[in-house]
């Protein structure tokens, strides 16, 4: 069975650009979560996806967005990048919203120059 | 009140020694609780899950959970150097009617088993 997918595995991006990242979950699962992980403030709850519903949101600005499709797999988006927001994103997958059990991708790891 | 809390590392234990890792969270009425083991450079990998108030054990590990104080434990016993890596403490944190909960993690503590 594939585990977490994440793609791209690496990225540089000049500030101001903007990104896409994608994550494709373990078969059968229909939660997506997302977390930024940075030396100083270590993992953190970006946003989750079940069933092509934003089922929560974390504290970050509008500049970060994402999506669900009805295969379950989500894209998260930044805009106007700016150079704090450099970090490893990962994905995080579950087979439903709530209680249960996440399993991590491999993360993407974003540099802004 | 942090929402989840581990204590401040890094942990340096012998080889073959019990490393304690601990962490407290801010939401009574949480119910889920997972450790994770993070290792230089990679992603956080599931070791150990818990409901319900108690020890659970699988193979090295025993993860404890006390609801009424909060707490949740990491016992790694019989440590090997392979076991050096980061663990994460996650707690499901309850939002409103439980609905929007969301995994919240600690900082992490930093284990590190000499040979």
């Amino acid at each position: 069975k594939a585990g977490v997918t994440q793609t791209p595995r690496y990225l540089i991006k000049t500030r101001g650009q903007q990104v896409t990242l994608s994550c494709s979950p373990i078969s059968g699962h229909r939660s997506v979560s997302w977390y930024q992980q940075t030396p100083g403030q270590g993992l953190q709850f970006l946003f989750e996806y079940f069933s092509e519903t934003q089922r929560n949101k974390g504290n970050f600005p509008g500049r970060f967005s994402g999506r669900q499709f009805s295969n379950s797999r989500s894209e998260m988006n930044v805009s106007t990048l700016e150079l704090g927001d450099s970090a490893l994103y990962l994905c995080a997958s579950s087979w439903a919203a709530g209680n249960t059990e996440a399993f991590f991708g491999q993360g993407t790891r974003l540099t802004v120059v | 009140q942090k929402e989840v809390e581990q204590n401040s590392g890094p942990l340096s234990v012998p080889e073959g020694a019990i490393a304690s890792l601990n962490c407290t969270y801010s939401d009574r009425g949480s119910q889920s609780f997972f450790w994770y083991r993070q290792y230089s450079g990679k992603s956080p990998e599931l070791i150990m899950s818990i409901y319900s108030n108690g020890d659970k054990e699988d193979g090295r590990f025993t993860a404890q959970l006390n609801k009424a104080s909060q707490y949740v434990s990491l016992l790694i016993r019989d440590s090997q150097p392979s076991d050096s890596a980061t663990y994460l403490c996650a707690v499901n944190i309850l939002k409103g009617t439980g609905a929007n909960s969301k995994l919240t993690f600690g900082k992490g503590i930093t284990l590190s088993v000499r040979p």
